[in-house]
């Protein structure tokens, strides 16, 4: 079955550094990839979707890459706030296309 | 902005009582999702809805769920003897074709 892996639960960076974070699924071949960002007890808020033909998608301080080779997608966030701090979720549709399959998420703290 | 809306916030509810958790789409959605979310974990799907009949379900989505939308505008899931373990947040999501969706602020559903 589809299985979505993100690097670390927990991911602490300094005010101003980029965060990096990384998404790998095993098992089939999405065509796209979204993320999504989670704050406790709020519903998932879509940022970004980057399809299998691209290799990299931006906006404002966000950039995802998207490799099918390796299976994996990094999302970044440059000149981090604390306003970041949330939970990151990497969310591929499953083998149907339409549900998604998200990941456990990397919640990421900045600090100021 | 347009957005998802879901009622009620938070639903307690004794064991084997049936609940109903209603949902607003975005207007010109045509596709809806419900997910849950136990706590401390990830997302998961539940089940998919597209042109009055359910498109997809998970393992989850056993004979004690059902899906409806009554009318123009709500889309509601129905739990119909609540186990312990039916305790979660539930969340509803929209999009307008396979690609980003909107989710609500969800419903907290507590049963004891």
């Amino acid at each position: 079955s589809q299985k979505i892996e993100q690097n670390s639960e927990a991911l602490n960076i300094q005010e101003g550094k980029t965060a990096t974070l990384t998404c790998n699924y095993t098992n089939y071949s999405p065509a796209y990839l979204q993320w999504y960002r989670q704050d406790p007890g709020r519903g998932p808020v879509f940022l970004l979707l980057i399809r299998e033909n691209e290799k990299e998608k931006r906006k404002e301080r966000l950039k995802v890459t998207f490799d099918t080779t390796l299976k994996q997608s990094l999302f970044h966030i440059t000149a981090s706030q604390p306003a970041d701090s949330a939970t990151y979720l990497c969310a591929p549709p499953n083998s149907g296309n339409t549900p998604l399959v998200f990941g456990k998420g990397t919640r990421l703290s900045v600090i100021a | 902005e347009p957005e998802v809306t879901q009622t009620p916030s938070h639903q307690v509810t004794q064991m084997g009582q049936e609940v109903i958790l209603r949902c607003v789409p975005i207007s010109n959605h045509l596709y809806f999702y419900w997910y849950r979310q136990i706590l401390g974990q990830k997302v998961e799907f539940l089940v998919s809805f597209y042109n009055n009949e359910i498109s997809e379900k998970s393992e989850i989505f056993d004979d004690q769920f059902s899906v409806e939308r009554p009318d123009g505008s709500n889309f509601t899931l129905k739990i119909r003897s609540t186990k312990l373990e039916d305790s979660a947040m539930y969340f509803c999501a929209s999009s307008d074709r396979h690609n980003e969706q909107f989710f609500g602020p969800g419903t907290r559903l507590t049963v004891l």
